[in-house]
């Protein structure tokens, strides 16, 4: 069975400092790794994925996901993060289950705060 | 192009009434998914379904049934509700491509629901 730990359940960081959601993984298969982001009272968005090639995945907003297999790890970053940043973050496994399913396993969520 | 909706967007049920959420998408997606979402657990899949006619059980399906009369369509019912059945659920949907590119899914915008 897969599973994803987010283990910062909030991360505080200053307008224009750098910011790290951390994700790690485990995976029985390939490890299709996703980020998410959901602002207050919507849905999730898609933000970037890793699936195979480069190990430093670009995505929406300027964000981007440092893929490390040695320690399973899919954190994503940002150079320079703003007020508008502020929301909660999902990292998910693709799940390699039951033939066909292709769900995703989700980590229980990072709240980014970024203070002005 | 609408992406994902989901009906309704409120609810709220006493103990033991029925209803059922709908789920629509018009990117003629084969994937199909519900998820809950509750407070610090991240989103946990319900039901899923790889195609028109056909659907499967979850991580959490017990209380819920589903079914995919038309490709476009997912519904998600509760035949008697109960409080621990008080959660956000979402509806995604994703296509079906061989090596993952297309596993990213996108998210409806959730239904809130209170069950006293």
């Amino acid at each position: 069975a897969q599973s994803v730990a987010q283990p910062e359940d909030q991360v505080n960081v200053a307008e224009g400092n750098p910011l790290t959601v951390k994700c790690t993984y485990s995976v029985s298969g390939n490890p299709y790794l996703f980020w998410y982001v959901q602002y207050p009272n919507r849905g999730l968005q898609f933000l970037l994925k890793y699936i195979t090639g480069d190990n430093l995945v670009k995505g929406s907003y300027g964000f981007e996901a440092e893929f490390n297999k040695s320690q399973t790890s899919f954190h994503l970053k940002k150079p320079s993060a703003l007020v508008s940043d502020s929301a909660l973050y999902f990292c998910a496994v693709r799940d390699w289950g039951a033939t066909g399913r292709r769900a995703l396993t989700f980590g229980s969520g990072t709240r980014l705060q970024v203070q002005p | 192009n609408a992406g994902v909706t989901q009906t309704p967007k409120f609810r709220v049920l006493k103990t033991g009434q029925s209803m059922t959420l709908l789920c629509a998408q018009d990117m003629n997606h084969e994937y199909m998914y519900w998820y809950r979402q509750d407070p610090g657990m991240g989103l946990r899949l319900i039901h899923y379904s790889v195609g028109e006619g056909t659907t499967a059980k979850g991580e959490v399906p017990d209380g819920y049934n589903v079914s995919r009369l038309k490709k476009q369509n997912f519904l998600l019912g509760l035949e008697s509700a109960a409080p621990s059945q008080t959660s956000v659920y979402f509806c995604a949907s994703s296509e079906h491509k061989a090596g993952g590119l297309t596993d990213t899914q996108y998210f409806g915008p959730g239904t809130r629901l209170t069950v006293l």
